[in-house]
């Protein structure tokens, strides 16, 4: 059971170039989560998913798009990367129950250098 | 959404235990408190989660006045391995698909020394 998996690690593009992001979960949870941390912040939610086929908007969703076509995975991509979305790139999963008790569970992290 | 605040960073020492105090003076009716704890170049990690009074796990203790507009986190005799960022959030976790709506803050950033 690895939980939630995040590949790459480490990634640096230049600008306009594209790349996509993968996350795994393999506790079939419903709902999946990409959120972004800068340097001294918190997560910002950039798009979240509540099952396989949908997608929505979070906080910060501009320069990004996802895609979820099976359950256990969730697809973060940037087709013209920019300088301000060096980043490290979260992905979370949870349950569909409801966050009561059910809590987020995250991936380790991508780290993103656009320069 | 209930805003919340906490101390930008806390020092403590082996041994001692640690309150973190985070203040939402706005909290509603039905939301509840829930801590995050995030280690270097990993991602956040639950704590406890709590809606009144005083809840504990093997990890931490969370207590919470009857007015809510506050909750302290309070970390039992704390190792150097405790040294990370802790998050409070606050909001509705009734709902399915609720995370969407919580914000994760700066944090508090906790460094415990030898």
């Amino acid at each position: 059971n690895a939980g939630v998996t995040q590949t790459p690690k480490f990634r640096v593009l230049k600008t306009g170039q594209s790349m996509t992001l993968l996350c795994a979960q393999d506790m079939n949870h419903e709902y999946m989560y990409w959120y972004r941390q800068d340097p001294g912040m918190g997560l910002r939610l950039i798009h979240y998913s509540v099952g396989e086929g949908t997608t929505a908007k979070g906080e910060v969703p501009d320069g990004y798009n996802v895609s979820r076509l099976k359950k256990q995975n969730f697809l973060l991509g940037l087709e013209s990367a920019a300088p301000s979305q060096t980043s490290v790139y979260f992905c979370a999963s949870s349950y569909s129950t409801g966050p009561l008790n059910s809590p987020l569970h995250f991936g380790n992290g991508t780290r993103l250098t656009v320069t | 959404l209930a805003k919340t605040t906490q101390p930008i960073s806390m020092d403590s020492y082996e041994g001692q235990e640690v309150n973190i105090t985070c203040s939402h003076n706005n909290i509603a009716t039905n939301d509840y408190i829930t801590w995050y704890q995030q280690f270097p170049s990993q991602g956040p990690r639950f704590i406890i989660q709590g809606y009144k009074t005083k809840v504990t796990n093997e990890v931490a203790s969370l207590f919470i006045p009857a007015d809510r507009k506050s909750s302290t986190l309070s970390l039992p005799r704390v190792s150097l391995s405790d040294t990370a960022v802790y998050y409070c959030l606050v909001g509705d976790m009734r709902f399915s698909g609720g995370y969407n709506k919580l914000i994760f803050g700066a944090g508090t950033r906790l460094a415990v020394h030898p």
